[in-house]
């Protein structure tokens, strides 16, 4: 079975830091890219960032660029988020996902893990 | 950026109801927008993929259409399990963006 587990998350204060981490099983991890979604409280989904199976290539929504990190272990199949300067607008539930096609991001995510919760207050 | 917007915001129907929720980008994505289900509380589901393409597993009373600009989901025959959020996200370039989101009530 195809799985994503999303661990990290808590409460933290404006301007900490903080990493998540994403562990995948039963597809092979290397081979996929793979992104982070979040989705505030009441609110929509929100793309955060993405990144290629080598790691080698990533993306950034604005929101976050500059403060966030994404990377993978491929030797451990799990993906991470390091967070730093957060604000109390980075509270949302965290999600990894995994899209359709191994290679790129066009046919949408099909996989989720079941989230992460990051407060940001102090 | 690309700029996703749907419409309506919400919708309230009856269980065999037919509805539609329509997406519109803010630039040409020929068939690269996605649908996802999200009921309270769940991580999204993939529905529908490449504007049409019905994800495996999915009724098939769900189906999508368009292309370039203009994008709609639509259910055929409403049943209850079917309330919940649904959103369209582009998949054509960096940033992905999401739609705001639809969210559907059974009267």
């Amino acid at each position: 079975e195809v799985q994503l587990l999303e661990s990290g998350g808590g409460l933290v204060q404006p301007g900490g830091s903080l990493r998540l981490s994403c562990a995948a099983s039963g597809f092979t991890f290397s081979s996929h890219a793979m992104s982070w979604v979040r989705q505030a409280p009441g609110k929509g989904l929100e793309w955060v960032s993405a990144i290629f199976n080598s790691g080698g290539r990533t993306y950034y929504a604005d929101s976050v660029k500059g403060r966030f990190t994404i990377s993978r272990d491929n030797s451990q199949s799990t993906l991470y988020l390091q967070m730093h300067s957060l604000r109390a607008e980075d509270t949302a539930v965290y999600y990894c996902a995994k899209p359709l096609r191994a290679t790129d991001h066009y046919f949408g995510m099909d996989v989720w893990g079941q989230g992460t919760t990051l407060t940001v207050s102090s | 950026d690309i700029q996703m917007t749907q419409s309506p915001s919400s919708v309230s129907a009856s269980v065999g109801d037919r509805v539609t929720i329509t997406c519109r980008a803010s630039q040409d994505i020929s068939t690269w927008l996605a649908w996802y289900q999200q009921k309270p509380g769940k991580a999204p589901k993939l529905l529908i993929y490449a504007a049409s393409s019905l994800q495996s597993g999915v009724p098939s009373r769900f189906s999508g259409s368009g292309s370039g600009t203009d994008f709609t989901l639509t259910i055929s025959s409403l049943q209850p399990e079917d309330s919940a959020s649904y959103y369209c996200q582009q998949g054509n370039s960096f940033p992905i963006t999401f739609g705001q989101g639809t969210r559907l009530e059974i009267k």
